[in-house]
C-alpha cells in the first residue's frame, strides 16, 4: 500500500494568515500518460464526515472557496489556505487514489492562534 | 434530506457480524462506485472496499477475506457485511461516493454519510 504521510501534526494560524499543511506520499501518484497526480484533499469538521476539498491534487470541488490552493507533483503535495478563516478550523487529510487500495495521511489539525 | 443514510448494527460482541445498509438519496445511482470506509483513532481513516451498480467489488486486501459488500440497485441502497469483528474493528463507519466524471470514475469520495459509531465489545 503507498503510505501517506502528514506534516504538521497540528498547526495554529491566525485570522487572515497562510496555513500549509504538506502531504508526501511513499511513491510516484503522479500518472505519466495524463500528467495527472492522484491525490486529494478533505476536510472534516468535528462530528462530521470528510468534505472532498480538492482531487487531481490541484481541482477544486465545486463549491469551495478559492482561498484553498493545492499544489505539488510526483510524491509531495501541499494544501495551502491563503487567508484563515475561522470556519476553517478543522482536520485536513491528503488521500492517493493512484493504486488501490486508496490511503490517507494522518491528518492536520488547523486552529486559531 | 440527507444524500446518504445509513443503518445497522451498532454494538456488537467479538466474533459477531457486522451488517450496515447505506440508501442514496440523492444524484445517480447507477453511474459512480460505492463505497465502504471506516475511522478510528488508532489507523485513521480507512477504505474498506467498493461496488458497483452491476455488482463488481474490489476490496481492501487487509479486509477482505472478512468483507463482502452488495449492492441493491432498484433500492438505490448498497451493503456491508463483516465476519469474525474484534475489538479493533471498533470505528465510525461511513458510506461514500466515488467522483466521476461521464467517462471514468476515480477514488476520490465526493459525497458521505453521516458516520455510524460501530462499538465490538464483550
Amino acid at each position: 500500500d503507498i503510505v501517506m504521510t502528514q506534516s504538521p501534526d497540528s498547526l495554529a494560524v491566525s485570522l487572515g494568515e497562510r496555513a500549509t499543511i504538506r502531504c508526501k506520499s511513499s511513491q510516484t501518484i503522479l500518472y505519466s500518460l495524463s500528467n495527472k497526480n492522484y491525490l486529494a484533499w478533505y476536510q472534516q469538521k468535528p462530528g462530521q464526515p470528510p468534505k472532498l476539498l480538492l482531487y487531481w491534487a490541484s481541482t477544486r470541488e465545486s463549491g469551495v472557496p478559492d482561498r484553498f490552493t493545492g499544489s505539488g507533483s510526483g510524491t509531495d503535495f501541499t494544501l495551502t489556505i491563503s487567508s484563515l478563516q475561522a470556519e476553517d478550523v478543522a482536520v485536513y487529510f491528503c488521500q492517493q487514489y493512484y493504486t488501490s487500495p486508496p490511503t490517507f495521511g494522518g491528518g492536520t489539525e488547523v486552529e486559531i492562534k | 434530506q440527507v444524500p446518504l443514510m445509513q443503518w445497522g448494527s451498532g454494538l456488537l460482541k467479538p466474533s459477531e457480524t457486522l451488517s450496515r445498509t447505506c440508501a442514496v438519496y440523492r444524484g445517480s445511482f447507477s453511474g459512480h462506485y460505492w463505497n465502504w470506509l471506516r475511522q478510528s483513532p488508532g489507523k485513521g481513516l480507512e477504505w474498506i472496499g467498493e461496488v458497483h451498480r452491476d455488482g463488481n467489488t474490489t476490496y481492501n486486501p487487509s479486509l477482505k477475506s472478512r468483507v463482502t459488500i452488495s449492492v441493491d440497485t432498484p433500492k438505490n441502497q448498497f451493503s456491508l457485511r463483516l465476519t469474525s469483528v474484534t475489538a479493533a474493528d471498533t470505528a465510525i463507519y461511513y458510506c461514500a461516493r466515488s467522483n466521476c466524471t461521464s467517462t471514468s470514475c476515480f477514488q476520490a469520495f465526493d459525497m458521505w454519510g453521516q458516520g455510524a459509531m460501530v462499538t465490538v465489545s464483550s
